[in-house]
């Protein structure tokens, strides 16, 4: 059974600071895996999306990583700012189960002005 | 063009009356998936419909809980005499279809439920 764990379960970090996001899965075979950012009281947005032949992916100021032999990705920040504060999850698409995303439990981050 | 789309925002109801929660997905996407997020369960799939194919019912918890769509678009989310258990945040997703690698699901704002 696929699991997900993100770590650290919250953090927080003055204005201007770079950052690193964690996620672990325990069975490599995967299609994809996909960072998301979600608003207290709001659905999910997307942030990248890294297909299982890829190493990592770019937008901006965020750059997410993918080792899937190793099970893990980064999602690194730069130049934080008070309006990145949200929860941070991670999710990956299995081979096993190829309908659907298996969820770790985010990271609630809290960027300082 | 518009996001998913899900209503009602907010739904409170009392213990053993059946909801229906609905989800418009973005046009020209084939793929709904329905999610839940409750407080201690994090994020956990329920249902996936993908085009005209039978959808895939596997995470759905009980048999209290149905999912149906229509003309290959809006979807309805019914959970039956609903239990205080049931409370949660009901995530809507859309994608464009789905192969090996897979595309980026898209969320709508949830509803939220509560269940006195």
């Amino acid at each position: 059974k696929q699991e997900v764990t993100q770590i650290p379960a919250a953090l927080s970090v003055p204005e201007g600071e770079n950052l690193v996001l964690n996620c672990s899965f325990t069975d490599s075979a995967i299609y994809n895996l996909q960072w998301f950012r979600q608003d207290p009281g709001k659905g999910l947005t997307s942030l990248l999306l890294i297909q299982s032949s890829q190493r990592e992916q770019t937008s901006g100021r965020l750059n997410a990583s993918l080792d899937k032999s190793s099970g893990r990705s980064t999602l690194y920040i730069a130049a934080s700012q008070p309006g990145d504060s949200a929860t941070y999850l991670c999710a990956v698409r299995p081979v096993e189960y190829g309908n659907k995303l298996v969820f770790g439990a985010g990271t609630i981050l809290r960027v300082k002005s | 063009g518009a996001g998913v789309s899900q209503s009602p925002s907010n739904k409170v109801t009392e213990k053993g009356k059946d909801v229906e929660l609905r989800c418009d997905p973005i046009s020209g996407h084939t793929a709904l998936y329905w999610y839940r997020q409750s407080l201690g369960q994090g994020l956990e799939f329920l249902i996936y419909f993908q085009g005209n194919s039978a959808p895939d019912k596997s995470g759905l918890p009980s048999d209290r809980f149905s999912a149906e769509r229509t003309g290959g678009s809006v979807s309805t989310l019914t959970i039956q005499r609903t239990q205080q258990e049931d409370s949660a945040v009901y995530l809507c997703a859309s994608s464009l279809v789905t192969g090996t690698g897979g595309q980026t699901q898209y969320f709508g704002p949830g509803t939220r439920l509560l269940v006195l």
